[in-house]
Parts: structure tokens; C-alpha cells; sequence
């Protein structure tokens, strides 16, 4: 498979759930980021790591844990989420340099109930 | 401090019409600059960057862009829109750091 892969493609689960979303990305780039994107919003920068240390995390709750075990692939674990936390969740991954456009997964659409 | 907007919330043209959609940046140096498309459910997907030299540049899919850094603006154009083009468009800058600033985006919408 090449390119960023994202799975699950959708998840509902209830607020009192344990899930995990995974990202996995098959360009051999070092840098790999979360982003959340609700409706009517802006897309929001979530998590970064590049060479698999965080370099970002932007204010965050902590019911969003990520992991990244290595530079091709990525984890955002969840729990115990709000229904405001409802929202395509996209992966993406760049070579880390300011010339290098990012390149997205699909995105798991997630349903908090 | 570096910041990307996109005037237009929604835009609407007719299938065969040309295109154009705004793009304002405010960065201190010359940026790097990206648009990109994003179909219903799926992410976001590269259509052209600007780096330097030529302030025109061509994407894919028949989209180009022009630079114009007297205008701190970087718009995004194709002369005959396609009902296959109705989608999310993000312009995104790079400035001091390879993590990009995206603007709101601008949703596309083409009548037949």
C-alpha cells in the first residue's frame, strides 16, 4: 500500500470508551501530524512529531494520548471523549522541511455519543 | 507570527465558468506556498506550490497560481471549472517552520 493510510475509516463510540486511531504512512517521511476538523471550523493542528520525538502539541486535552513508535506510524489514542470531540480526524506526513508539502490520509470520521 | 486567509467562505460557479479563488498571507520573508483540495470525505490532497522564480505556477487538474508579493496574495485560478471540482480548497503557508499555518478554506460549489 503506498501513500497515508488511516484506520479505522469511521468510529462511534461512547463517551466512557477506550479506542485508538492509527496512521500509517508508507513515503519514508520523518515528520507526521494529527489534525482535527470539525464542521463550520478551521482545521486544527492537534500533534507533531518529527523523527519521532512530539515537537507540538497544541493545548490538547488530555483525553487525546498520541504515540508514535516510529516514523511510519502514529497513534492517537482516546478516551473518555466529549461530544464536541466529534470530527474527522486526518494523519498526515512531510520530509519536515519548508518546501515539502504534507500528504494526508483519508481521515477517520468519529462519532462521540 | 504568519497567518493565511481565505476571504471567501463559499464561492459558487456555474460548470464551465472560470475560477478564482482568494488567497492574502501576512509572513516577514518570501513563504512557501501550497494549495490544496479536499473532496467530501476524504483528505487533503496537493494541486501546486510556490517556492521561487516563476510567480506563475501550474497544478494538477488544470489549476494554476499566481504569486504576487506586492499583494501578499497567492490565488488560486482555472479558466473552466468541471463539476468534478466542487470541493474544500485550503491555501496553506510555510514560513519559518516546516508545520504549516492553513487558512479556513473555501468551499466550491458548481452548478450544472
Amino acid at each position: 500500500e503506498t501513500g497515508v493510510t488511516q484506520t479505522p475509516r469511521h468510529l462511534v463510540m461512547g463517551m466512557t470508551n477506550k479506542k485508538s486511531l492509527k496512521c500509517e504512512q508508507h513515503l519514508g517521511h520523518n515528520a507526521m501530524y494529527w489534525y482535527k476538523q470539525s464542521a463550520k471550523k478551521p482545521l486544527e493542528l492537534m500533534f507533531v512529531y518529527n523523527f519521532k520525538e512530539q515537537t507540538e502539541n497544541n493545548s490538547v486535552p488530555s483525553r487525546f494520548s498520541p504515540e508514535c513508535p516510529n516514523s511510519s506510524h502514529l497513534f492517537l489514542h482516546l478516551h473518555t471523549l466529549q461530544p464536541e470531540d466529534s470530527a474527522l480526524y486526518l494523519c498526515a506526513s512531510s520530509q519536515g522541511d519548508r518546501d515539502n508539502e504534507q500528504f494526508f490520509g483519508p481521515g477517520t470520521r468519529l462519532t462521540v455519543l | 507570527a504568519q497567518s493565511v486567509t481565505q476571504p471567501d467562505i463559499h464561492i459558487t460557479v456555474s460548470e464551465g465558468a472560470s475560477l478564482e479563488l482568494r488567497c492574502n498571507y501576512s509572513y516577514g520573508a518570501t513563504p512557501y506556498l501550497f494549495w490544496y483540495v479536499q473532496s467530501p470525505g476524504q483528505g487533503l490532497q496537493l494541486l501546486l506550490k510556490y517556492f521561487s522564480g516563476d510567480t506563475l505556477v501550474q497544478g494538477i487538474k488544470g489549476f494554476e497560481a499566481e504569486f504576487k508579493r506586492s499583494q501578499s496574495s497567492f490565488n488560486l485560478r482555472k479558466p473552466s471549472v468541471h463539476w468534478s471540482d466542487a470541493a474544500e480548497y485550503f491555501c496553506a503557508l510555510s514560513g519559518g517552520s516546516y508545520i504549516p499555518t492553513f487558512g479556513r478554506g473555501t468551499s466550491l460549489i458548481v452548478h450544472p
